[in-house]
């Protein structure tokens, strides 16, 4: 068990829909980082979060968008979904800001999948 | 971003050493060499990272060339539980995008 909890675990959705998949970091860890992780495209970074406020962006969708809250916790909104959508959805934390020795602690993903 | 290049799959006995190799040849002065795996149905988990010298904990050992540009990852007795996709990633300082290659799926036989 990494510490990093992610809900729900699996979603089953239509397309053109609207979801949001939560994450809870580690205890007193900072940083929350969101990866896509498809059959044809591997992990995908997608963006991170530092403190409350947005550190790097991967290769994340503008129809998708993210945010982390005051108490660390973070969402990511995923809109008007595509069938292509469909994928694991990973969150991990670290303590810093993801310096070049940060270690990441990835959660068990959330399952989409897009109908 | 530097690129690190892993075979796509590697098959191990149960109980005997593995050796997970890993090509970097452009990595940088600063740059660390981290490992992941994922096991099946599972978020990846680090495994270890290190700069120069060799490196040991509990799960593995990472072995880097002196010139730096291979690596290393050695488990010293595969068990069946180690059956995962191994991923070699490098990290710049400054950078805080973590790029996953396709890493090298390791098999172990019973």
């Amino acid at each position: 068990d990494s510490g990093v909890t992610q809900t729900p675990k699996h979603l089953i959705t239509a397309t053109g829909q609207r979801v949001t998949l939560r994450c809870s970091p580690r205890s007193g860890d900072l940083s929350v980082y969101w990866y896509q992780q498809s059959l044809d495209q591997g992990l995908q970074f997608l963006i991170q979060y530092y403190n409350g406020e947005e550190r790097a962006k991967g290769n994340i969708l503008e129809r998708f968008s993210a945010q982390q809250f005051p108490d660390l916790h973070s969402e990511l909104n995923l809109s008007s979904l595509e069938l292509g959508d469909s994928a694991l959805y990973f969150c991990a934390s670290s303590a810093s800001g993801g310096g070049s020795q940060d270690t990441q602690y990835f959660g068990p993903g959330t399952r989409l999948t897009v109908l | 971003d530097a690129k690190t290049t892993q075979p796509n799959s590697m098959e191990s006995n149960e109980e005997e050493p593995v050796h997970l190799p890993c090509n970097h040849s452009t990595i940088s002065g600063t740059d660390y060499i981290h490992w992941y795996r994922q096991l099946p149905s599972q978020g990846p988990e680090y495994v270890i990272h290190g700069l120069t010298s060799n490196v040991n904990n509990r799960m593995a050992s990472l072995a880097i060339a002196e010139d730096r540009k291979s690596s290393t990852l050695i488990l010293h007795r595969a068990t069946l539980r180690d059956a995962a996709v191994y991923y070699c990633i490098l990290r710049t300082s400054g950078t805080y995008k973590y790029i996953f290659g396709t890493g090298t799926r390791l098999k172990v036989l019973a």
